[in-house]
């Protein structure tokens, strides 16, 4: 198996720019989760999803964050307008049915200037 | 609020040396606390859960050990070696859709 898909896997935009994180969970797997990683909070739980449907998005940081999977094999994060705040690593990772564990993709390192 | 709290935040042991990770979590609903693993440039990967009708769980070089009464929970690598260098988190997860919260991550450095 391939494994979790991202891409890009780094991304350099300017302030206001829009960016788009893509992501390919395993095939199979029922639910796909967005994190961000950063050195001052550690990796945080943006948004997840079951079955294509979010289930919670608390973790979004604002509305300039969005995301949205439209089918089962696709998933995408959205941030518009960028800011130099958003700069982080961000994972996806996903999840088979009735099973704990996740499985990581190789992760999108966002740099805003 | 932090529901798992991860200390330390670094670390450095010698090779060959017993590597300890400590966690401490709030919610008594989790049933379910994994450890990932993360080296430079990569995703976390699962390295071992445990579940708390347990109080121990090992494998290979690795152990979790489990206090449900204090929740709390350790990993302990034994016979560190330095490609056990890498980041730990630490986790918690309760039932239904699995929603599950990291520790802030531990850097663990094995010097030779």
């Amino acid at each position: 198996d391939a494994g979790v898909i991202q891409s890009p896997r780094h991304e350099v935009t300017e302030m206001g720019q829009e960016v788009t994180l893509r992501c390919k969970p395993i095939s199979g797997h029922n639910s796909l989760f967005w994190y961000r990683q950063t050195m001052m909070r550690g990796l945080e739980l943006l948004i997840y999803f079951n079955n294509n449907v979010p289930i919670d998005d608390s973790g979004m940081p604002e509305d300039r964050f969005s995301a949205k999977m439209p089918n089962a094999s696709f998933s995408t994060l959205k941030i518009q307008p960028s800011e130099p705040r958003d700069s982080a690593v961000y994972f996806c990772a996903s999840r088979p049915q009735d099973r704990d564990e996740q499985y990581f993709g190789p992760g999108t390192r966002l740099t805003v200037t | 609020q932090q529901q798992v709290k991860q200390s330390p935040q670094s670390l450095i042991v010698q090779k060959g040396g017993i590597s300890i990770i400590n966690c401490a979590y709030e919610n008594t609903a989790f049933d379910y606390f994994p450890w990932y693993q993360q080296f430079p440039g990569k995703g976390p990967a699962l390295l071992i859960a445990i579940r708390p009708d347990v109080s121990e769980k090992k494998e290979g070089r690795f152990t979790i050990s489990f206090n449900k009464s204090a929740k709390q929970f350790s990993l302990h690598i034994m016979d560190s070696q330095p490609g056990d260098s890498a980041t730990y988190f630490c986790a918690a997860n309760s039932g239904g859709y699995q929603k599950v919260t990291f520790g802030i991550g531990t850097k663990l450095q094995v010097i030779p």
